[in-house]
């Protein structure tokens, strides 16, 4: 079975500050991970994807990830947070399953001016 | 770009009523998906296509059925709407089968039964 555990539901950080969100996985296989965007009335957008070249992974709107196998983990960062980044993200993992995606809970992120 | 359109970004209807949601990808991917979102559950599998005619169920396919008979158009049928079917439906697509892939997601259809 995989899965994927996103700690906190709600994150709020100031303009400026840096943006951390956690995401957890399991995965009986070595797993690709994504994380997605979803802005407010949209559909998912796709930040960042690890599919085993590199350990850090870069993605768009100054976002990165760092896939750390020894934790199980794949949390995303941005140095330095923008009022655009208001939205909610979602760490994904594809393992065995068929070639399914398995979502987290999802992180909405609030931006303080 | 990936375009993956949803028929309607809104819909109400009634307990008992047969509902149908249309999506439709521009891009030839052979791979389709539906999922339902529901705040603090994130997005979870109802069905997928892996091609034409194909259909696999997801994680939580009662209640719901599909149907893919071209290749651009997959859609998601709720024989007798309920009220806990009330959510937020996304579909995807993806060009072919590797779990490395990306989705590419609609804007969604955010259904009321009442």
């Amino acid at each position: 079975a995989q899965s994927v555990t996103q700690l906190g539901s709600h994150v709020s950080v100031s303009e400026g500050a840096l943006v951390l969100l956690r995401c957890n996985y399991s995965s009986s296989v070595p797993p690709y991970l994504f994380w997605y965007v979803q802005y407010p009335n949209q559909g998912l957008q796709l930040l960042l994807k690890y599919t085993s070249a590199a350990t850090l992974v870069k993605g768009i709107n100054g976002f990165e990830a760092e896939f750390k196998k020894s934790e199980t983990s794949f949390h995303l960062t941005k140095p330095s947070a923008h009022m655009s980044d208001a939205a909610e993200y979602f760490c994904a993992v594809s393992g065995a399953a068929g070639n399914k995606l398995t979502f987290g809970g999802g992180t909405r992120v609030l931006v303080k001016p | 770009d990936v375009k993956v359109t949803q028929s309607s970004r809104y819909l109400v209807k009634r307990t008992g009523e047969k509902v149908f949601l249309e999506c439709v990808q521009d891009m030839d991917h052979e791979n389709m998906f539906w999922y339902r979102q529901d705040p603090g559950l994130g997005l979870r599998l109802i069905y997928f296509s892996y091609d034409v005619k194909m259909k696999e169920k997801g994680d939580i396919p009662e209640g719901y059925s599909v149907s893919r008979e071209k290749k651009e158009r997959f859609s998601l049928i709720l024989e007798s709407a309920s009220t806990n079917q009330t959510s937020m439906y996304l579909c995807a697509s993806r060009n072919r089968v590797g779990r490395q892939e990306t989705q590419y997601f609609g804007p969604g259809t955010r259904l009321l039964v009442l």
